[in-house]
């Protein structure tokens, strides 16, 4: 069974630049985290989807950052503009669904470096 | 609220001696809690995960965590460390309320010596 996928693995671009992210969850998983993971620390959630629905935004810093989850599968976070304080490592994950049982299951992250 | 805290931020063993890595969780309600584990360039893998049943849990790779109440603690160990667990581990809080929303810890790096 394939696992979660994202693309790009890596990315580096100048500030002030527009900047997407692509996830493919795993097949049959209605739930779909983003994560954001700085250097040296654990990973903090950014949003959750239920479906298309997005459930908690809440920390989202929404004068940047936008997501979307077309047709309740893949899904898209953009920056625009990018600041130097986005570089990150950005996270997809997945699940059957959201309860605290429900084992989330991660991609391995595009790494952002904005210069 | 909920947070983890881990108390190393780094341990480092010989191979083959026992893992210890320590964790302690703040949580409003019965928690669940998880260990993950990342390696370099790879995605986070859970390796065990406690959700009010049996207070010792055991997970991939030989390791197992005990959750216990009274010292709100939920450390990961293992008998014999091996090369190949070297890596960074989290520990990870999430809340009965329906969300699964995880909280993790600032985690450790565990390195393992020849």
């Amino acid at each position: 069974e394939a696992g979660v996928v994202q693309s790009p693995r890596y990315k580096i671009i100048e500030k002030k630049q527009p900047v997407a992210f692509w996830c493919n969850p795993i097949s049959g998983h209605n739930t779909l985290y983003w994560y954001r993971q700085n250097l040296g620390q654990g990973p903090e959630l950014l949003i959750r989807y239920e479906n298309e629905e997005a459930v908690d935004d809440s920390q989202l810093p929404k004068d940047r950052f936008s997501a979307e989850r077309l047709k309740g599968v893949d899904s898209t976070l953009k920056i625009q503009p990018a600041e130097l304080g986005d570089s990150a490592v950005y996270l997809c994950a997945s699940s059957l669904g959201d309860s605290n049982t429900d084992t989330q299951y991660f991609g391995p992250g595009t790494r952002l470096t904005v210069l | 609220a909920q947070s983890v805290t881990q108390l190393d931020s780094h341990v480092s063993v010989s191979e083959g001696t026992p893992v210890l890595l320590r964790c302690n969780y703040s949580s409003s309600y019965s928690p669940s809690l998880f260990w993950y584990v990342q390696h370099p360039n790879k995605g986070l893998q859970l390796l065990l995960k406690y959700t009010s049943a049996a207070t010792l849990v055991k997970g991939i790779n030989g390791f197992e965590a005990e959750f216990k109440k009274s010292e709100t603690s939920f450390h990961l160990t293992k008998p014999s460390a091996h090369m190949s667990d070297a890596a960074e581990y989290f520990c990870v809080v999430s809340t009965l309320t329906g969300a699964n929303n995880l909280f993790f810890g600032t985690g450790t790096r565990l390195t393992v010596i020849p």
